[in-house]
This record gives C-alpha cells, structure tokens and sequence, in this order.
C-alpha cells in the first residue's frame, strides 16, 4: 500500500537561518501532496500543497518542492523564526485518504 | 469563517465504556474525515463523509463507527473502549466538489481520549 517516509524525526536549526523538511512516499499515482504544521495542544494547521503536475510552490517564507522521479517531498522555511518551532507532517492523498508521514519536529534556537 | 470545531476537548472514559464525539466543519464543507493520533502509530485515517455517506474508511475494528448528518457535522462512535484507544482524535473538513475530487483538509483542535 502506498506509504510516506520520513528523514530525520528532529531538526534544529539558528533562528535565520533557512530549514529544510523531507519526506519520501512510495506509490507514484499521487497526485496531491501537502505539509501541515503542528502545535503542542493543537491540531495539525495546513502550510502549503502541491499537486503532481507541479514541481515547485511558493507561499509566505515556504516553499515545497516535489520531484516525482526520485519520489521525494521537501518543504523549505526561509528565515526560520522561533515561532515556527513545531511538528511537521508531509502528507499525501491516496486510496480516497490523507497519509501521513512520522512528521519532522523543527526546534529553533534563538 | 470560523474554523473546524470538535467537542468536548478532553474526556476521561473507563475500559468497556463508549464514548461519542461530535465534529462541526468549517460552513459550506461537506466533507468530514476523522484521524486518531498517537505517539506510536501517528496519524492514521478512520473514516471520511460526504452528504451524509461513508465513502472510504481506514483499517479500524468496527468498534470505531461514524455518522454524518445533513448540516454536515460529524460524530464518531467509540464502543466497548480498551487503553488502546487513548488517543487524540481529529476531525477534518474539505469543501469537495465534482470537479475538485480532493481538497485541503482543514483541522480542528482534536478531542483528548483517555482511557483507564
């Protein structure tokens, strides 16, 4: 069944400093992807989404790029802030569903 | 626009009890899916509605029920609850149409279970 992997459970970076979030998925007839954020104590907020017939999107300070080839999902914060300290999960949408991957928790140092 | 709601917030059931929580989705979404979340297995897909249908469900035992009604808020039914199923439960909402067969799911706070 389809899947979604993760590369590193944790990633701590400088405040400033730019963040990268990845995640690979197995099945290749995705063809929606998206990244939600989560708080302590709160549920999952969406990010940003991106659909198979794209590579590349931009939002405020993120972006998320999807190379299907290599089956591989990033998602990039541009002057990571303190206020993005969070857990964060690559999802896709498969079999009429959301998977989710483990998700990445992002701590930033002041 | 408000956002999804779901409540109660927190509940503290006992092994053998059911237990009832109820979703309102964001106004105008007519789709409500339903995650558990726990710390080992993550996030994991219950059960999906639209207009009042079950249209896809996850790999839960039957013990894990829903319904969907015709304002489209949502609840789900836990029956016969075992320490298994102390979880967070979310609720999520998407606006869906014929011509959008996926959408963003937007989610609410989540109901805390724990079960003693």
């Amino acid at each position: 069944g389809e899947s979604v992997g993760l590369h590193l459970p944790t990633l701590s970076v400088q405040e400033g400093d730019n963040s990268i979030i990845n995640c690979a998925y197995s099945n290749s007839a995705s063809d929606y992807f998206i990244w939600y954020k989560q708080e302590s104590g709160k549920g999952p907020q969406f990010i940003i989404d991106i659909r198979s017939n794209m590579d590349k999107r931009q939002g405020q300070r993120v972006t998320v790029l999807l190379n299907k080839t290599v089956k591989h999902l990033s998602l990039q914060i541009a002057a990571t802030q303190p206020g993005d300290s969070a857990v964060y999960f690559c999802a896709l949408y498969g079999g009429g569903k959301l998977i989710f991957g483990q998700g990445t928790e992002l701590s930033v140092k002041p | 626009k408000a956002g999804v709601t779901q409540t109660p917030r927190y509940l503290i059931k006992t092994r053998g009890q059911q237990v009832t929580l109820s979703c309102s989705p964001i106004s105008g979404h007519r789709s409500v899916s339903w995650y558990q979340q726990t710390p080992g297995q993550g996030l994991q897909f219950l059960f999906e509605y639209f207009s009042e249908t079950q249209r896809n469900k996850g790999n839960f035992p039957g013990r894990f029920s829903g319904r969907q009604f015709s304002n489209s808020r949502s609840e789900m039914n836990v029956s016969t609850l075992e320490l298994g199923d102390s979880a967070l439960y979310l609720c999520a909402s998407s606006l869906l149409a014929e011509y959008r067969p996926t959408d963003t799911q937007y989610f609410g706070p989540g109901t805390r279970l724990t079960v003693l």
